[in-house]
């Protein structure tokens, strides 16, 4: 069946250094793709998009890189910062009508001051 | 602009009980999903509301649970009877209708322990 999921499920990084959270999706008709940040007694906070159009979408100090040929999604954090310390979840939806999100497991980023 | 909230944040019931939790949509998003994770799995959908029109349900568990969105704002879920395996963070999200690539914006989640 389809599936999201993580090649890490814990990363440790020091403060300062820069994080790259991996994803794996098995579908090849995704066609959107999610960073979630979830921290501690809080509900997945959304981070950055990417369209399976693209290969690089950039943001503040995060950027995703897809891609579809290895179906493999990244997401990197410059500079990370204690304030990132968080589970980070990738997620993908097909497109179209169909609005639900898969999510993988998640990965849990520990920054050390 | 308040965000998505779900009551209650923590219930604690025994097997065979009742239980309805409640999700607030931020103010005229018209899609609403249910997702929920139970212990160490990921993520998963539930069921999605447009309005008050529950567009997918693929991800209902069994008939034991029952969503609703009357009027098209809030939304309940009842889990009757509850079994053990419904422990987990039941979250609720809402979107704007304009796409698939709306951003979902969660709430905090309601964890539900099931003795």
């Amino acid at each position: 069946g389809e599936s999201v999921g993580l090649h890490l499920p814990t990363l440790s990084v020091q403060e300062g250094d820069n994080s790259i959270i991996n994803c794996a999706y098995s579908n090849s008709a995704s066609d959107y793709f999610i960073w979630y940040k979830q921290e501690s007694g809080k509900g997945p906070q959304f981070i950055i998009d990417i369209r399976s159009n693209m290969d690089k979408r950039q943001g503040q100090r995060v950027t995703v890189l897809l891609n579809k040929t290895v179906k493999h999604l990244s997401l990197q954090i410059a500079a990370t910062q204690p304030g990132d310390s968080a589970v980070y979840f990738c997620a993908e939806n097909s497109g179209g009508s169909n609005y639900k999100l898969t999510f993988g497991k998640g990965t849990l980023l520990t920054v050390n001051p | 602009e308040a965000g998505v909230t779900q009551f209650p944040s923590h219930s604690v019931i025994e097997k065979g009980q009742t239980v309805t939790l409640r999700c607030d949509p931020i103010s005229g998003h018209d899609n609403l999903y249910w997702y929920r994770r139970v212990m160490g799995k990921e993520i998963k959908f539930l069921l999605h509301f447009v309005k008050e029109s529950k567009q997918d349900e693929s991800g209902m568990p069994n008939n034991r649970f029952l969503a609703e969105r009357t009027g098209g704002t809030y939304s309940t879920l009842k889990v009757q009877p509850a079994e053990l395996e419904d422990s987990g963070v039941y979250f609720c999200a809402s979107s704007q209708e304009r796409g698939f690539t709306d951003t979902q914006y969660f709430g905090p989640g309601t964890r539900l322990t099931v003795l």
